[in-house]
């Protein structure tokens, strides 16, 4: 059974930096994708990043780009996102998903809830 | 930017088919794969549809998915619905500068 499991979540302060964890199991880790997408209270899913199998390709929506990092260690089946210069908005649940084709998510975590608040 | 757009909310009674729609703001929705997730309340979302009409496996025949390139729509048909089909669905796609992009959800209730 395929397993992402964050961690790393909490309550920051406007300005400040959190670093979401995600690790998995039960899959081939480094041949998957992997983005991480969010859910803001009473909002819709937004996509954030993405990183390819290799580390070689990565991409960032225009909410959280040169504030938030994506990275990944493939030996530790590990994903993480740092999330610098947090802001009120950056409130919201966050997923780790991905897949062996990176157009889609076939894997997802059960979300982690960051809250940024002064 | 490309968006898509969901209806709000949908509702139908247990037995009866329900379609979710899901509308790209330009270009054409049929060149690039649509893809449809499910998210409960408490849960990890899932993924129930997946290049436009392919069910991922555990998913039922009650699910299909189709595109119309006339209306530049993507649709998510679920038939003999059930009580436990209430969720919010979401489709995906993915545009031209390398963004993921959802349409904001849509609210499914089964009366």
């Amino acid at each position: 059974e395929v397993q992402l499991v964050e961690s790393g979540g909490g309550l920051a302060q406007p300005g400040g930096s959190l670093r979401l964890s995600c690790a998995a199991s039960g899959l081939n880790f480094r041949t998957h994708e992997m983005s991480w997408v969010r859910q803001a209270p009473g909002r819709g899913l937004e996509w954030l990043s993405y990183i390819s199998s290799s580390r070689d390709t990565v991409h960032y929506a225009d909410s959280v780009k040169g504030r938030f990092t994506i990275s990944r260690d493939n030996a530790k089946n590990s994903l993480w996102l740092q999330m610098n210069s947090l802001r009120v908005e950056d409130t919201a649940i966050y997923y780790c998903a991905g897949g062996f084709y990176g157009s889609r998510f076939d894997y997802w975590g059960q979300g982690i809830l960051v809250t940024v608040s002064s | 930017n490309f968006l898509l757009t969901q209806p709000h909310s949908v509702s139908a009674s247990p037995g009866k088919t329900v379609t979710i729609s899901c509308t790209g703001s330009s270009g054409s929705i049929a060149n690039t794969y649509v893809q449809w997730y499910r998210l409960r309340p408490g849960s990890a979302p899932t993924i129930v549809m997946y290049e436009d009409n392919h069910r991922p496996s555990g998913v039922p025949e009650r699910f299909s998915g189709s595109i119309d390139s006339s209306s530049n729509s993507a649709s998510l048909t679920i038939s003999g619905l059930k009580t436990e089909d209430e969720a919010d669905y979401y489709c995906q796609s993915y545009d031209s500068t390398n963004h993921w992009v959802f349409g904001g959800g849509t609210k499914l209730t089964v009366l």
